[in-house]
């Protein structure tokens, strides 16, 4: 069975760096087709795509914040790694991780599985 | 890349239908069938409930249905029940290689 965990600081600094872990079950990123990718939701607000790092290690990231974002993985850790530089409390936000597959290989494009999120808060 | 454009909430009472609509652009949901919806409850994590505009994963029961027209795609729950009070979200791919979620739709059970 699929399942996806968050791991990562529940309190950082405004400027500090942000890295988060999404460790995974179920799947293999070394199988063609099969991606994982962060979203994150501020409190009370809406969702928003963050990046998607897909089994050739094909890397894309949302417009907005490209800039500060990297994604990266460990297949044989099963794990994706996120960063995101110069934290802001405008980041305060649950990310969450999500399996997706590739619709050359799926037919389909979809958020199908989801961690239970991680809350990170930015404060001083 | 902009959100794509839902109500912000939908109500009906138990046993009606209620359908929230999803606004985008030519650069997505215009473009594409990879229009997807899910489901949250309070303090919960999404959960898909449509993908490809109008499939349902196992398990989801046949009120919900999805659509698409143009620019904008619609969910719609039918035979309204109070364990469908949550937030609701679409979501798209796009012509960046993207992808974006809808701002999301609270629904209310009277």
């Amino acid at each position: 069975q699929v399942t996806l965990r968050e791991s990562g600081p529940a309190l950082v600094k405004p400027t500090q760096t942000l890295t988060l872990t999404c460790t995974f079950s179920g799947f293999s990123l070394s199988t063609s087709g099969m991606c994982v990718s962060w979203i994150r939701q501020p409190p009370g607000k809406a969702l928003e795509w963050l990046a998607l790092i897909d089994w050739d290690d094909d890397k894309y990231y949302s417009t907005s914040l490209k800039t500060r974002l990297t994604i990266s993985k460990d297949t044989s850790k099963k794990q994706v790694v996120l960063t995101m530089t110069n934290m802001d409390p405008v980041d305060t936000a649950t990310y969450y991780c999500a399996r997706i597959t590739h619709p050359s290989y799926s037919g389909r494009d979809d958020f199908d599985y989801w961690g239970q999120g991680t809350l990170v808060t930015v404060s001083s | 890349q902009s959100a794509l454009t839902q109500p912000p909430s939908v109500s009906g009472s138990p046993g009606q239908s209620v359908t929230i609509s999803c606004t985008g652009t030519s650069s997505d949901v215009g473009s594409y069938t990879r229009v997807s919806w899910y489901q949250q409850p309070p303090g919960t994590a999404p959960k898909l409930i449509i993908y490809e505009v109008s499939n349902r994963p196992s398990g989801v029961p046949d009120r919900f249905s999805g659509s698409k027209s143009g620019n904008t795609a619609s969910l719609t729950i039918s035979g309204l029940q109070a364990e469908d009070e949550a937030d609701y979200y679409c979501s798209s791919y796009t012509s960046s290689s993207t992808y974006v979620f809808g701002t999301g739709t609270k629904v209310t059970v009277l």
